[in-house]
């Protein structure tokens, strides 16, 4: 059984179009997250939900917008793409806060 | 800014050696630190955690923490082929917030 999974795997899409990732996991926490890798390999927090509330905004251009459906999902959709949106999109979550668990990530390329 | 360093690598042992991972961080506040593994083209993986100073070991795993010092380690003992891949350190820096560094990619020769 996936833990944490997401959808899709892959995203190639060409730049100024709107796509989405979707995060599901199966866990029973009530703490979700989304992390952006970027080609260097680091990776950043952009955003977290404590029972589908946001705690965490980080510094990211308002074309991303987090959703949470319920504390099992979060989505993340991104408007209007740019070239320097590529990179790979890791959903994590977390029972306490503290020991965070990754799902597959998705690797986003914008053409 | 609060900052997780690693040294890049990459790290380069033989086989049954030990392999010894090293961070260090720069907020006095953190109160929690892990070490994640990277394989190529895959997700973080959980691998060990630690929140007081000293030693905690997992199997051939065994993690360090010097708060005084800012200061995480990883050893590896007998290190394996399969060990090869890029270990993330990690700490948490605010409220649910984990700060990675940018990883030490270790090689292990057979």
């Amino acid at each position: 059984d996936t833990a944490v999974s997401q959808t899709p795997k892959y995203l190639v899409t060409q730049m100024g179009n709107d796509k989405s990732i979707k995060c599901e996991q199966n866990l029973g926490h009530d703490t979700m997250y989304w992390y952006k890798q970027d080609s260097k390999k680091f990776l950043k927090i952009m955003f977290s939900y404590n029972n589908k509330e946001l705690i965490i905004n980080e510094t990211v251009p308002n074309r991303f917008s987090p959703k949470s459906p319920d504390k099992a999902h979060l989505n993340l959709h991104i408007n209007s793409l740019e070239l320097g949106d590529s990179a790979v999109y890791f959903c994590a979550s977390s029972s306490d806060r503290i020991e965070q668990y990754f799902g597959p990530g998705t690797r986003l390329t914008v053409t | 800014q609060k900052e997780v360093e690693q040294n890049s690598g990459p790290l380069s042992v033989p086989e049954g050696a030990i392999a010894s991972l090293n961070c260090t961080y720069s907020d006095r506040g953190s109160q929690s630190f892990f070490w994640y593994r990277q394989y190529s083209g895959k997700s973080p993986e959980l691998i060990m955690s630690i929140y007081s100073n000293g030693d905690k070991e997992d199997g051939r795993f065994t993690a360090q923490l010097n708060k005084a010092s800012q200061y995480v380690s990883l050893l590896i003992r007998d290190s394996q082929p399969s060990d090869s891949a890029t270990y993330l350190c990690a700490v948490t820096t605010g409220y649910s917030t984990l700060t990675f560094g940018k990883g030490t990619m270790l090689l292990v020769s057979p």
